[in-house]
């Protein structure tokens, strides 16, 4: 079955270093997006491709940075990690469609992620 | 102020009765709107979802929206446990200029249903 998935799970790591959290789906879908989780904020998204090669900013995106270079992952990297990043990460995914729908998100399960 | 408003709860109510969960909205021009269920320590998944104004039914699950009020609900009748989860809603712009439109979500009620 087509999945999306996130690796790892759960990481601690420390102030300064960096950090890279991996996105892999099999949906062969063109769009792909970075959120993070915390507490009183909801969903907020970091990053977002749609396609190969095609990169944007999101709405949290100072200190993240992102990469396509297939249309199956999206690794989020965290350049010098802070302990403002410590969240829960959620990778998602949708197909392309034209003509101005709106496409359903497929969302992975979620990395922890603990900054000290 | 946030685009979109949703109270974090804990909401906690008996099995079986209605659920009523709420979201506000300030931005006008969204279109189409969604509740995402998510249990505790997993992804988001995609509920229901509707277009401009109205309800939808699904089960137990109907969905409003009224946009003159900017106001969405998602009604659950005859909650079951297996119904605690939080639920957010989200709503998006209908862009026909880009290939996907971008989703803001609301930050999530709580619910919780006693046996």
């Amino acid at each position: 079955d087509a999945e999306i998935t996130q690796s790892p799970r759960h990481k601690i790591t420390e102030t300064g270093r960096q950090v890279t959290l991996a996105c892999h789906q099999t949906w062969n879908h063109n769009n792909m997006f970075w959120y993070r989780q915390d507490l009183g904020h909801g969903l907020r998204l970091i990053h977002y491709s749609y396609g190969v090669q095609d990169t944007n900013k999101g709405e949290v995106s100072d200190g993240y940075s992102v990469s396509r270079s297939n249309t199956e992952d999206l690794p989020l990297t965290l350049e010098s990690a802070a302990s403002s990043q410590t969240s829960v990460y959620f990778c998602a995914s949708s197909e392309s469609r034209r003509g101005g729908s709106t496409d359903t998100q497929y969302f992975g399960p979620g990395t922890r992620l603990t900054v000290l | 102020q946030k685009e979109v408003e949703q109270d974090p709860g804990p909401l906690s109510v008996p099995e079986g009765a209605i659920v009523s969960l709420n979201c506000t909205y300030s931005n006008s021009a969204f279109q189409y709107f969604m509740w995402y269920r998510q249990y505790s320590r997993k992804g988001p998944e995609l509920l229901m979802y509707t277009y401009s104004s109205g309800n939808k039914e699904d089960g137990r699950f109907t969905a409003q929206v009224d946009k003159s009020s900017k106001y969405i609900s998602l009604f659950i009748r005859d909650s079951q446990p297996s119904d605690s989860a939080t639920y957010l809603c989200a709503m998006s712009l209908l862009s026909p200029y880009s290939s996907a439109s971008k989703i803001i979500f609301g930050s999530g009620t709580r619910l919780s249903i006693r046996p």
